[in-house]
């Protein structure tokens, strides 16, 4: 079963705008996690903020999370052709000692124009 | 290697075979994973391992799917008897440690097509 839920399913916009892509998730949660896929290819991991930070920057990416909605945002900004992929956003609600893998939302299938 | 290298890149097998799908981990990597990603859709966890141990195997769809690791690196997913409904891209991926807080490294993938 799949916790996240991205928002939206596709985005489209033109190269040089900013994309904003959501998500939200149903149970507590350790720490959150972005991942980018590209057409035929595994994920690569993009940022990864834990349950008490509420923002992280790295680059053009900006992270935000709100563990009282249960919800988190991706923001690219300045977006290139090359951000074209799914994003994904993968939650971890391991306790520590062990862990049970990450759940994966359906992703937001994001498509930059030149 | 630098990354997670899984083998091979496609197989396209008959319903009824039984296929292998291996996962070269980072050297190093104590965590294991084991994802199955339908068309269209988010990764699925299927089974985690920490070094050689098979710590959970509930995402296993069926008695059909097995996994080991048996000197805690390599990692091979095998499934008996495929069906139809098995096609799709299997995901290996590997980490640090077993505790939170780490991003995980994924390989390319075994795109798996059943006939």
């Amino acid at each position: 079963s799949q916790q996240g839920e991205e928002d939206p399913q596709a985005l489209s916009i033109q190269e040089g705008e900013n994309a904003t892509m959501n998500c939200s998730y149903k149970t507590s949660i350790n720490n959150l996690q972005w991942y980018r896929q590209n057409s035929g290819r595994g994920l690569v991991h993009l940022i990864l903020i834990r349950s008490n930070e509420r923002e992280k920057h790295s680059g053009r990416l900006r992270v935000t999370l709100d563990t009282s909605k249960k919800s988190s945002s991706l923001l690219i900004t300045a977006s290139r052709a090359a951000d074209t992929a799914s994003y994904f956003c993968a939650t971890d609600s391991n306790s520590g000692g062990g862990a049970d893998g990450l759940t994966f939302g359906k992703g937001t299938h994001l498509i930059i124009q030149p | 290697g630098a990354g997670v290298s899984q083998s091979p890149r496609y197989k396209v097998a008959k319903r009824g075979q039984d296929v292998a799908l291996r996962c070269d981990p980072i050297s190093g990597h104590v965590s294991l994973f084991w994802y199955q990603q339908a068309l269209g859709q988010g990764p699925e966890f299927l089974t985690y391992f920490q070094n050689e141990a098979q710590l959970d195997k509930s995402g296993l769809p069926s008695d059909r799917f097995f996994a080991e690791r048996p000197e805690g690196s390599v990692s091979t997913l095998k499934i008996q008897r495929t069906q139809q409904e098995d096609s799709a891209v299997y995901l290996c991926a590997s980490s640090l440690g077993g505790a939170a807080g780490y991003g995980y490294t994924f390989g390319s993938g075994t795109r798996l097509t059943v006939v």
